[in-house]
């Protein structure tokens, strides 16, 4: 099955510097890479995707990258702000698999110092 | 538009003991999932739904079931609860296989004593 591995566990930036998370996956198969922000007590939300037809794709302050070839995808987050401190998911998952076929990577602990 | 509702939000079970743990969406998704979530571990699959009546198990199925009798209600059940089962556990749905947006509730916290 799917495995996907997501560094660091945890990043401490500065106020207004950007922060970048990696996730590789194993499954050449995945064509669907979702990024998820979990805030304490609450359940993950999607924040941006991207499909692999796709290299890179832009959501103001958030962007997603994807290398297909080295099966690698991360998450780059420009001029953080306080509320941007969370903790934030990787996934993966196959054609025609929604809400059932997820594979998640280990989160990453976001912190932003002001 | 309330999304994907758990509860309940905070569960005390004894070791033994049995219970369902309640998800409703009404956003009319035909996919929904269990997954739960244990520190340092990311979140993980239990069993999924890709329809009413249709339920399969994910990576970490056991000591759970799970049925499907409508679109909107996907109940998890603990037949005989372990203190392995202590957990955040989180429903989630989409709409099918090509829009794939996943939308989570808000969790229920489980702890088993």
């Amino acid at each position: 099955g799917e495995n996907v591995e997501q560094h660091p566990s945890t990043l401490s930036v500065q106020e207004g510097d950007s922060a970048v998370i990696k996730c590789t996956y194993s499954d050449s198969a995945s064509n669907y890479f979702p990024w998820y922000k979990q805030e304490l007590g609450k359940g993950p939300q999607l924040i941006i995707d991207i499909r692999s037809n796709v290299g890179e794709k832009k959501d103001q302050r958030i962007a997603v990258t994807l290398n297909k070839t080295a099966k690698h995808f991360s998450l780059h987050i420009t001029e953080t702000q306080p509320e941007d401190s969370a903790v934030y998911f990787c996934a993966a998952s196959r054609r025609g698999r929604g809400a059932d076929g997820l594979t998640f990577g280990k989160g990453t602990h976001l912190i932003i110092q002001p | 538009n309330a999304g994907v509702t758990q509860t309940p939000k905070f569960q005390v079970l004894k070791t033994g003991q049995s219970m369902t743990l309640q998800c409703a969406q009404d956003m009319n998704h035909e996919y929904m999932s269990w997954y739960r979530q244990d520190p340092g571990m990311g979140l993980r699959l239990i069993h999924y739904s890709v329809g009413a009546g249709i339920t399969d198990q994910g990576e970490v199925p056991n000591g759970y079931n799970v049925s499907r009798s409508t679109t909107e209600d996907f109940p998890l059940r603990l037949l005989s609860a372990a203190p392995s089962q202590t957990s955040v556990y989180f429903c989630a749905s989409s709409m099918d296989g090509v829009n794939t947006e996943a939308f989570f509730g808000q969790g229920t916290r489980l702890t088993v004593v």
